[in-house]
């Protein structure tokens, strides 16, 4: 079974400073993706980034950046810049694959972290 | 303007009825998903489907059902079966070539 670990139940940065969410993972598939996706207080799932695992660089979108460490089986969520508007729970997520190896974009959620942005 | 509609954003039902929550997409996706999420914790799939009249349980399905007669509805049944079903729901769809699901608003159900 696969399983999404998220270390850090509540981090605190400074406004303009960066800040790394954790995460890891396990899993005995050899393909799979990680996402990250931002849940703030209205509840909506905002989508933020993407790692395959296959892929051999780094996925970044703006002002995120996913530090995948396959070996270390962690996928960090960095996030440079930070502003007031970046307060809210975090997750990390990872995409399963069926018993034909192929994948139904089912995700396994971990639980959590609540980033708030100082001023 | 495409996207994933959930009504109502919050629900009220007394203990021991069935209540049925709303999906609908216009994003033309094949597959669809419901979820859970309890206070504090992280989303836990209840089913999906990836074609009409298709579907399957995921994590937690006991308590639940769903139908998938439209490609672009999938309600969610919570069932008087369902122990504890006080919680946010979020539907959420993907198309068959893409990675990224895209979720709804949500429905906030308290049930007393």
């Amino acid at each position: 079974a696969q399983k999404i670990t998220q270390t850090q139940p509540g981090m605190f940065v400074q406004e303009k400073e960066a800040v790394t969410l954790d995460c890891t993972y396990d899993t005995s598939d050899q393909s799979y993706g990680l996402f990250w996706y931002k849940q703030p207080s209205s509840g909506e799932m905002i989508f933020l980034i993407y790692q395959g695992s296959y892929d051999e660089q780094n996925a970044t979108e703006g002002r995120y950046s996913l530090n995948f460490q396959k070996a270390r089986k962690s996928a960090n969520l960095v996030i440079s810049a930070s502003q007031l508007g970046d307060s809210a729970m975090y997750f990390c997520a990872m995409r399963e694959l069926d018993a034909g190896g192929t994948s139904y974009g089912k995700l396994t959620f971990g639980q959590g972290t609540i980033l708030t942005v100082h001023p | 303007d495409g996207g994933i509609t959930q009504s109502p954003k919050y629900l009220f039902r007394k203990e021991g009825q069935n209540v049925t929550l709303s999906c609908e997409q216009n994003l033309n996706h094949d597959a669809m998903y419901w979820y859970r999420q309890d206070p504090g914790q992280g989303l836990r799939l209840i089913y999906y489907s990836q074609i009409v009249n298709d579907f399957q349980k995921g994590d937690i399905a006991e308590g639940y059902s769903v139908s998938r007669e439209k490609k672009e509805s999938f309600p969610l049944t919570v069932t008087s079966a369902q122990k504890n079903p006080t919680a946010f729901y979020l539907c959420a769809s993907k198309s068959g070539d893409s990675y990224e699901q895209y979720f709804g608003p949500g429905t906030r159900l308290t049930v007393t």
